[in-house]
């Protein structure tokens, strides 16, 4: 169990790039869940895969937003035209039912 | 829609003092609610893990208790360390993706 990797740590970008993370999960687990959280506050829930299926999407994720999950292994998460509102950090979860387990998150600065 | 919140936002206090950390949500119907550390800059490290069915986990110097019906959860700190300071954050699972609702967190401060 090698934990939850996230990358890059830190990502600075000017208003209207694309951007893209990544998220590699514990093997074991097949439920892996995007959140992202702005300073001072709770994370707040993007999306979730069962396997390689994006199941859920909040109102949060916009147009500009696509996530996938390809094979059920490791997930991506980009960022269309960036904008200065989309600065915060984003994590990464994996879990089985309830065992949570994130990762230590990719910190987005859009300039 | 389940919400959570947490009191107080910010809290310091001496080292060795025992604290209360506390978490509502307005949504009783919950199969769990978890308390989350995090470190600055950092991601979540869970710490402890209520089932609906059950009414307080220990692990440690950490005791959190469930009351369901009256929305309630605390996390209580015996003996504080300077290390103990981070944001402690409650989650309670919602949604058909079990997905977690968060409060805001507490950020708490202890002072050698």
């Amino acid at each position: 169990d090698t934990g939850v990797s996230q990358d890059p740590r830190h990502k600075i970008t000017k208003r209207g790039q694309n951007v893209t993370f990544r998220c590699d999960p514990i093997s074991e687990h097949n439920r892996l869940y995007w959140y992202r959280q702005t300073l001072g506050q709770g994370p707040e829930f993007l999306t979730y895969f069962q396997n390689e299926a994006q199941l859920e999407k909040s109102r949060l994720l916009s147009d500009r937003f696509s996530a996938e999950r390809p094979k059920g292994s490791f997930s991506t998460l980009e960022i269309q035209r960036t904008e200065q509102g989309d600065s915060a950090m984003y994590l990464c979860a994996s879990s089985l039912p309830d065992r949570y387990t994130f990762g230590s998150g990719t910190r987005l600065t859009v300039v | 829609k389940q919400e959570v919140t947490q009191i107080p936002a910010a809290l310091s206090v001496p080292e060795g003092e025992n604290l209360v950390l506390n978490c509502s949500f307005t949504d009783s119907a919950i199969y769990n609610l978890q308390w989350f550390r995090q470190d600055p800059g950092k991601g979540l490290t869970s710490l402890l893990l209520i089932q609906s069915s059950q009414r307080e986990q220990t692990s440690g110097r950490l005791n959190a208790s469930l009351d369901k019906s009256s929305g309630r959860s605390t996390l209580y700190i015996a003996a504080s360390q300077p290390g103990d300071s981070a944001t402690y954050l409650c989650a309670v699972p919602s949604g058909s993706a079990r997905q977690l609702t968060f409060g805001s967190g507490t950020q708490l401060t202890v002072l050698p």
